[in-house]
């Protein structure tokens, strides 16, 4: 089956412009994760969608967010771009049902954001 | 909370060499543990998992068992490639959050 699509894979944007970055899941995950990857901070988690509902958010600031549409898709918008959020930009989809699944998660090949 | 802990990078080792990258981890109830590498430009590759305790994930060579007594999740491989060069996570999923650790990059030289 068709693994996790990010688009696009790279997008170059200056400073203070938005962005808006899209993940398809696997078909049947209902759970989307973004993850921030930069040299110097790692992977950071930046929210997860379950259901269209965000379930889980990690610690960035409120120029980030998101949404899941019914079809398990999701979009990530970054609002007024800065420097720093030149990264790549991960998605990953699960199953995300109840606890006992825990099963893994599946990445897409990333975004490059170049914020100049 | 929830928190996975791996060694410092990068290691960097001859081809045919022994691999061990040490990973533990830190969580309340039965997490399920994973290995992630990531190759250059690329997102995470799930490498081999663990669901329940003394459990032994293995894929391409790689192995790792999850030992609850010592909360580790370590992975070996007995003989390394050049191929093998990348990023390798270490991460948990508990209560389906997902925790990483900071990444290993291992060389391989030939």
């Amino acid at each position: 089956k068709a693994g996790v699509t990010q688009t696009p894979r790279y997008l170059i944007k200056t400073r203070g412009q938005q962005v808006t970055l899209s993940c398809s899941p696997i078909s049947g995950h209902r759970s989307v994760s973004w993850y921030q990857q930069t040299p110097g901070q790692g992977l950071q988690f930046l929210f997860e969608y379950f259901s269209e509902t965000q379930r889980n958010k990690g610690n960035f600031p409120g120029r980030f967010s998101g949404r899941q549409f019914s079809n398990s898709r999701s979009e990530m918008n970054v609002s007024t771009l800065e420097l720093g959020d030149s990264a790549l930009y991960l998605c990953a989809s699960s199953l995300g049902l109840g606890r006992e699944a825990n099963t893994e998660a599946f990445f897409g090949q990333g975004t490059r954001l170049t914020v100049v | 909370g929830d928190s996975v802990t791996q060694m410092e990078g990068p290691v960097t080792l001859s081809e045919e060499a022994f691999l061990t990258i040490n990973c533990t981890y830190t969580a309340t109830g039965y997490p399920s543990l994973f290995w992630y590498v990531q190759y250059p430009g690329e997102g995470l590759q799930l490498l081999l998992k663990a669901t329940k305790a003394d459990d032994k994930g293995s894929n391409k060579g790689f192995e790792a068992t999850y030992r609850k007594e010592t909360t580790s999740f370590h992975l070996e491989k007995g003989s390394v490639q050049v191929s093998d060069s990348a990023v390798y996570f270490c991460a948990l999923s508990n209560f389906n959050k997902f925790y990483f650790g900071s990444g290993t990059k291992l060389n391989v030289k030939p």
